[in-house]
């Protein structure tokens, strides 16, 4: 059983702050680190797909970093928004690829 | 609008019932998913076909049956479930063939309540 730990559970910030979170995941056999957002009554969005150590993505306002050797990924998010509203969740693919465990998510509320 | 359709968007059911729930991919994936999200629980991953082939997760009781005719539908066939099954159920996609770089494409959600 592959265990996707994510912290913090639940974060409530300012809109303009910037905040972070963390997705903790086993360092062996590593393959894919997933981010996805996930609004209320919607689906699941896609942010970023990571592969190498030492890998930063970036999509506005929102970066990711990795690192497979000690098996942590962190979410930046610059300047929130009240639209940033989500929970975001992180997924992890060791050895199979096809196979995706996720974490439990960090839900994020953005105060005006 | 989402390339990744799942319908019904809601279903009650008794415990007795035969019912399935289908999902329909219109952006040329060959990979498909079946998610579990029950309440205060993280995505519980059900089956995965890929390529005709499946991969499925163990501790899946037999009252989940997956059926994928081809790589654009899946199916998701249930009976005498239990209360306990109630929770939403995601189907996503995903191309097989880059892996690396492929993320997965969620449908909405089946919001489905055992009786």
């Amino acid at each position: 059983i592959l265990n996707v730990e994510q912290s913090p559970q639940s974060l409530h910030v300012q809109e303009g702050d910037s905040t972070n979170f963390t997705c903790s995941f086993p360092s062996s056999n590593f393959y894919a680190l997933h981010w996805y957002r996930w609004e209320t009554a919607k689906s699941p969005e896609a942010l970023f797909v990571m592969t190498l150590n030492g890998d930063e993505k970036k999509k506005g306002r929102i970066s990711a970093t990795l690192n497979t050797k000690e098996g942590y990924s962190y979410l930046y998010i610059k300047g929130s928004q009240p639209e940033d509203s989500a929970t975001y969740l992180c997924a992890f693919s060791a050895g199979s690829a096809r196979q995706l465990t996720f974490g439990s998510g960090t839900q994020l509320t953005v105060l005006p | 609008e989402t390339g990744v359709t799942q319908t019904p968007r809601h279903l009650v059911m008794g415990m007795t019932n035969k019912k399935s729930l289908k999902c329909e991919q219109h952006l040329g994936h060959n990979a498909m998913y079946w998610y579990k999200q029950s309440a205060k629980k993280p995505l519980e991953l059900m089956f995965v076909y890929s390529l005709e082939e499946r991969v499925e997760n163990n501790s899946v009781p037999s009252r989940f049956s997956p059926e994928c005719p081809n790589s654009s539908h899946l199916f998701l066939h249930l009976h005498t479930l239990q209360p306990e099954d109630s929770a939403l159920y995601l189907c996503a996609s995903r191309i097989s063939s880059n892996w690396d770089n492929s993320p997965l494409h969620f449908g909405n959600g089946t919001r489905l309540t055992v009786t």
